[in-house]
């Protein structure tokens, strides 16, 4: 079945650094990707919707200047967090869907970044 | 907007009890359903789906009826076991609205030996 591969798992780095986290379908092409911030013991909160070859839709209160994405290829979404603050520490998940699934067929997942900010 | 009511959690249950998790949904389309579980510190897995009134999915044991009636889909397993803790998400996917997924809030589920 469709694959996608999220890394890195967990990246710990330092207030103001920059993170990069990479979401890549491995069998399948990602025309459209989606990247979300699950809080610990609570739900998914859709973040942006990541479309190759065009700028990303971002979801009301997300700062795009901050959440950086870029789907440059039909199998690879990146997001980037830009001048990281501990209040950015989260759990990042990005799921995909190929041309002709997602609303029939599921979104197939990532297995999601564990971003602390020290 | 399209919303997704879950029961709260947490649900603590013994081996081989019966499961059930009550989803309910508002949509302005014909939103497609889902089921999906995550497990500790891991993205989440589908677990089953449906895509018009009155389907019925279902997976590993676990089943879910798409109500359009009560716009209901909960999710139901006749004998759970340990290896089902988890967290179980209801949600639902809009094909008015780009596909969107929009999730209910998730309840955790303790299965005890």
């Amino acid at each position: 079945g469709a694959v996608v591969s999220q890394h890195p798992s967990w990246v710990i780095c330092k207030s103001g650094t920059s993170v990069k986290i990479e979401c890549r379908s491995l069998d399948f092409q990602a025309t459209t990707m989606f990247w979300y911030r699950q809080f610990p013991k609570q739900s998914l909160m859709l973040m942006a919707t990541s479309n190759e070859g065009s700028k990303a839709t971002y979801e009301q209160g997300v700062e795009k200047d901050k959440f950086l994405i870029n789907h440059a290829s039909l199998t690879l979404s990146t997001l980037t967090v830009t001048s990281a603050h501990p209040e950015d520490s989260s759990f990042y998940i990005c799921s995909a869907r190929d041309q002709g699934g997602g609303l029939y067929y599921g979104y197939t997942f990532g297995s999601g970044t564990r971003l602390t900010v020290v | 907007g399209d919303s997704v009511t879950q029961m709260e959690g947490p649900v603590t249950l013994s081996e081989e009890a019966f499961l059930t998790i009550n989803c309910t949904y508002t949509a302005t389309g014909y939103p497609s359903l889902f089921w999906y579980v995550q497990y500790p510190g891991e993205g989440l897995q589908l677990l089953l789906k449906a895509t018009k009134a009155d389907d019925k999915g279902s997976n590993k044991g676990f089943e879910a009826t798409y109500r359009k009636e009560t716009t209901s889909f909960h999710l139901e397993k006749g004998s759970v076991q340990v290896s089902d803790s988890a967290v179980y998400f209801c949600a639902l996917a809009d094909n008015t609205n780009a596909g969107k997924s929009t999730f209910g809030d998730g309840t955790t589920l303790t299965v005890k030996p």
